[in-house]
């Protein structure tokens, strides 16, 4: 099974700065199956990207995905107020499905 | 517009069974994988499983396999999870989302509300 290992698990920063959230696969994955999602407490998840770094529906061009192999980034440019939540990167194959441990994001 | 409306909170006690639901609408239900994602309290995401509702077709992580059920009612378009004797350490959030796409190697994109299960004697 795919182990999905975040980092950092706490992020503090400032509204309008730049967070950059890594991801890293215990075996190379298909940058098509590697998603990540924002949850806010109390809330279910919500797709942010998928494919690596394809936008999911209505996701702000400020949240972008790359990576590939091993390593993947979020990043979200210019921190807004409703950005600081958990982030989760989440592997899907037919076979296998498995999320990161979680980034915590909040607010310095 | 898509929706899964999950069954309200339960409080069992262990050794109790339970069936939970997920009522989709504003999609084809048979057309789309439906999976189920666990969150112990203050935890993270887990993956339970998924089900194809037009055949049926459930697929289990470890982790999960032997432990719960999947299943669907294509007649009322609904999907379940269910356990037949509840642990203390059954006690979370589960929620039902559905897949993207019609494709099993694809993200969850609409998900339910959330059902919390509370075991406790």
């Amino acid at each position: 099974e795919i182990v999905l290992t975040q980092s950092p698990g706490t992020l503090s920063l400032s509204p309008g700065e730049r967070a950059t959230l890594s991801c890293r696969a215990s075996q190379s994955v298909s940058s098509s199956y590697l998603a990540w999602y924002q949850q806010k407490p109390g809330q279910a998840p919500r797709l942010l990207i998928y494919g690596a770094s394809s936008w999911a529906t209505d996701i702000p061009d400020r949240f972008s995905g790359s990576g590939s192999g091993t390593d993947f980034t979020l990043t979200i440019s210019g921190l807004e107020p409703e950005d600081f939540a958990v982030y989760y990167c989440h592997h899907y194959g037919s076979t296998s499905y498995t999320f990161g441990q979680g980034t915590k994001l909040e607010i310095k | 517009e898509v929706q899964l409306v999950q069954s309200g909170a339960e409080v069992k006690k262990p050794g109790e069974s339970l069936k939970i639901s997920c009522k989709i609408s504003g999609y084809s239900f048979t057309s789309y994988w439906i999976g189920w994602v666990r969150q112990m309290p203050g935890k993270g995401l887990e993956w339970m499983g998924i089900i194809y509702p037009g055949d049926s077709d459930t697929r289990y992580s470890p982790s999960f396999q032997g432990q719960v059920t999947i299943s669907a009612d294509k007649s009322i378009s609904t999907a379940y999870l269910q356990w037949s004797s509840l642990k203390a350490s059954d006690t979370a959030i589960y929620y039902c989302a559905r897949l993207h796409g019609g494709y099993s190697s694809t993200p969850a994109d609409y998900w339910g509300q959330g059902t919390l299960v509370t075991v406790s004697s």
